[in-house]
C-alpha cells in the first residue's frame, strides 16, 4: 500500500530549462508535504515544504505547488541547474501521526551541461 | 551547527552476527526517528522516539531489531542474528516540533 507515489524513476532535462517532478498521494490525512534531495551515499536533504493550508510554496529557483482535490503535488526548478542532479523524494506526514514521514520512491533527475 | 551524525557510515558483517548503530541527533531536537532505505525505494519508518520514549514501531521492525534513547539524547539501533535481506542504507532523523525532519548520511549494512 503507497500511500505516496512517484510515477517517474527518472527524468532528463537540460541546463536552464524547467525541471518538474511529480508526486502523487492517497492518503488525504496527509498536511505537510516535503521535498528531499538526495545524494550518493548521503541521507535526505530537505529541499522546500508546503503546508496543506496553502496551494504553492516558492523558494528560490525551487516552487512546490499542491493540488489537494486531486492528491497532487509538484516540484518545479527553474532554471535547472548541472548541480541539481541527484534523486529527489517526495513526503508526506500528518499532525496525527507523530510527523513520521512517509515518502515517495524517487525521482533521479540529470541535468544535462 | 553539528547535524545529525550517526556511526559507523559503512558496516559489513556476516550472516548470523548482531550490529549496532548509533545516532547522535541535534542537540535540541527531541524527536528521533528510524529509517531504512533499500536501493531504488524511499527511506521506509522503522520506529519513532520523542525524549526517550519509544511511541511507534513500524510493522518493518522485527523482533530482532531493537531500538533505544536511554536519555533523552543519542539513540541505538541494533539487529540480532543479521540476514542478508537486512542489508540496506540506515538512516536517522531528528526535528524539534515534528514537520521538517532532517537527516544524518547513514549507515550502509551489508550482511554477507
Amino acid at each position: 500500500d503507497q500511500q505516496v507515489k512517484q510515477n517517474s524513476p527518472s527524468l532528463s532535462v537540460q541546463e536552464g530549462r524547467i525541471s518538474i517532478l511529480n508526486c502523487d498521494y492517497t492518503n488525504s490525512m496527509f498536511d505537510y508535504f516535503l521535498w528531499y534531495k538526495k545524494y550518493p551515499a548521503e541521507g535526505p536533504t530537505f529541499l522546500i515544504s508546503i503546508s496543506s493550508i496553502k496551494d504553492k510554496n516558492e523558494d528560490g529557483r525551487f516552487t512546490v505547488f499542491l493540488n489537494k482535490s486531486a492528491k497532487h503535488l509538484s516540484l518545479h526548478i527553474v532554471p535547472s541547474q548541472p548541480g541539481d542532479s541527484a534523486v529527489y523524494f517526495c513526503a508526506a506526514s500528518a499532525a496525527d501521526s507523530s510527523y513520521k514521514l512517509i515518502f515517495g520512491s524517487g525521482t533521479r533527475l540529470l541535468v544535462r551541461p | 551547527d553539528t547535524g545529525v551524525s550517526q556511526d559507523p557510515r559503512h558496516k559489513i558483517t556476516k550472516r548470523g552476527q548482531n550490529v549496532t548503530f548509533r545516532c547522535d541527533p541535534i542537540s535540541e531536537h527531541n524527536r528521533l526517528y528510524w529509517y531504512r532505505q533499500t536501493l531504488g525505494q524511499g527511506p521506509e519508518f522503522l520506529t519513532y522516539f520523542q525524549n526517550e520514549a519509544q511511541l511507534e514501531k513500524s510493522r518493518l521492525l522485527s523482533d530482532r531489531f531493537s531500538a533505544e534513547r536511554p536519555k533523552g539524547s543519542f539513540s541505538t539501533l541494533e539487529i540480532q542474528r543479521t540476514e542478508q535481506g537486512d542489508s540496506a542504507m540506515y538512516l536517522c532523523a531528528s526535528s524539534w516540533k515534528g514537520e521538517k525532519l532532517f537527516f544524518g548520511s547513514g549507515t550502509q549494512l551489508s550482511v554477507l
